[in-house]
């Protein structure tokens, strides 16, 4: 247990689906991010948000919507997915935003497994 | 952000130790270094930073040359269940994790 949670760990949707993922750290951590991988690609980062406001958004289609109620809580939304959304979803947190020189660190969950049918 | 490069994969003799390079030539003054380990779909774990001198802790040691262009990560005695992919990291404006290096310990 990291201390940053995720659930569900693995979801099934079709492509007409809403569905949810969710985030949630106790570690008193101020920002907290979505990243997306795919089957062997890197990391790719979605949403960042920091003190409960959005920092950044990498050009994520609009069928993923990110809320973050606060600073302990992120969510992703998902609705009208296609199959090439299946991948791994992982949420992390960390104490600052890394601005180059010492950074604390992220702090990684288990991750949800999705799978676009 | 300086940027890291990493050789894409390496094996490891079970118990022996497995030095994994990182490149990171242009990293500046007040840049850190990071590796993180990711095994097979999980989140990425923090092993270790450092900045100029060489740490430890009861993961991995971390030796940073002089000159802080590269580093090696040290995994003194490697078990089946340090396989995984490993990220050196150089902190900037974003942390980008790259590809790293998938370290096969063999038994």
């Amino acid at each position: 247990e990291t201390g940053v949670t995720q659930t569900p760990r693995h979801l099934v949707m079709g492509m007409t689906n809403k569905k949810s993922l969710k985030c949630e750290q106790h570690l008193g951590h101020n920002a907290m991010y979505w990243y997306k991988q795919s089957a062997k690609k890197p990391l790719e980062l979605m949403f960042v948000y920091n003190f409960k406001e959005q920092t950044e958004n990498n050009s994520v289609p609009s069928r993923f919507s990110p809320e973050c109620p606060n600073s302990s809580h992120l969510f992703l939304h998902l609705h009208t997915l296609q199959p090439e959304d299946s991948a791994l979803y992982l949420c992390a947190s960390s104490q600052d935003l890394p601005r180059g020189g010492f950074f604390y660190g992220y702090t990684f969950g288990s991750g949800t497994r999705l799978t676009v049918v | 952000d300086a940027k890291t490069t990493q050789p894409p994969s390496m094996d490891c003799a079970e118990g022996r130790a497995a030095n994994l390079p990182c490149n990171h030539s242009t990293i500046s003054g007040n840049e850190y270094v990071y590796w993180y380990r990711q095994i097979h779909s999980q989140g990425p774990q923090y092993i270790i930073h450092g900045l100029k001198n060489n740490e430890t802790n009861e993961m991995a040691s971390l030796i940073i040359t002089e000159d802080r262009k590269s580093s090696t990560l040290i995994l003194p005695h490697a078990t089946l269940r340090d396989t995984a992919v490993y990220y050196c990291i150089v902190t900037g404006n974003q942390f980008y994790f790259g590809t790293g290096t998938s370290l096969t310990v063999i038994p």
